[in-house]
């Protein structure tokens, strides 16, 4: 049972529009989500995150919005670049979680110039 | 700086060799863990150190060992593995251990078994 899904696989975005990526959960418990950035061969890079106690969060071109009532939360890129191109992976966690993350199955973003 | 080290980035071996991975952070951080990745999969985690103690092991065979010599190093005893182990290991540490900690990711090994 998959807790944590990113419905799209993949997404192509012109550069200097907004990229909307997706991501739903089922676990009410989780009550901290983070994004992370992944090129082939390398390790996920943390984006930015947000706890349940807030709605959204922003970090320069990267915002973070949670809808808890609908368990989905989106990350907005605006404006995109083409150096965005990655994969992007939402995780969530929990106090009663310990330390583990669940990662949702990833969406494949193409910025195009 | 939120920097974890891993050596080697690149790793091939045979099904009867014995190896180790090696993952180093500086940050302080007091948990550190052990993920797989196939390719278009997310990481699946394998094992979790907290305070230096093994506080998970998502049932992973016997031939993946774990070590913690101290808080700041983590490595991976590889021995015995199958064509299938092939993938890219990560190494991520975190702050305390808890739910709500940013786990932050080496840049990988890539192992391939022959």
């Amino acid at each position: 049972d998959q807790q944590v899904k990113q419905n799209s696989p993949s997404l192509s975005v012109q550069e200097g529009r907004i990229s909307i990526l997706n991501c739903d959960y089922t676990n009410s418990m989780f009550d901290y989500f983070l994004w992370y950035k992944k090129y082939p061969a390398e390790g996920p890079t943390f984006l930015i995150s947000i706890s349940s106690i807030k709605d959204k969060n922003e970090d320069g071109r990267f915002t973070v919005f949670l809808n808890k009532s609908a368990k989905h939360l989106s990350l907005h890129i605006v404006p995109s670049q083409p150096g965005d191109s990655a994969v992007y992976f939402c995780a969530a966690s929990g106090w009663n979680a310990g330390n583990m993350l669940t990662f949702g199955g990833g969406t494949r973003l193409m910025v195009k110039p | 700086d939120t920097e974890v080290t891993q050596t080697p980035k690149h790793l091939v071996m045979g099904m009867t060799n014995k190896k180790s991975l090696k993952c180093e952070q500086h940050m302080g951080h007091r948990a550190m863990y052990w993920y797989k990745q196939k390719a278009k999969k997310p990481p699946e985690l394998m094992f979790v150190y907290s305070y230096e103690k093994l506080s998970i092991n998502e049932s992973v065979p016997s031939r993946f060992s774990p070590e913690c010599p101290n808080s700041s190093l983590l490595n991976l005893h590889l021995h015995a593995l199958q064509p299938e182990d092939s993938a890219l290991y990560l190494c991520a540490s975190s702050q305390g251990g808890h739910g709500t900690d940013t786990q932050y990711f080496g840049p990988g090994t890539r192992l391939t078994v022959l």
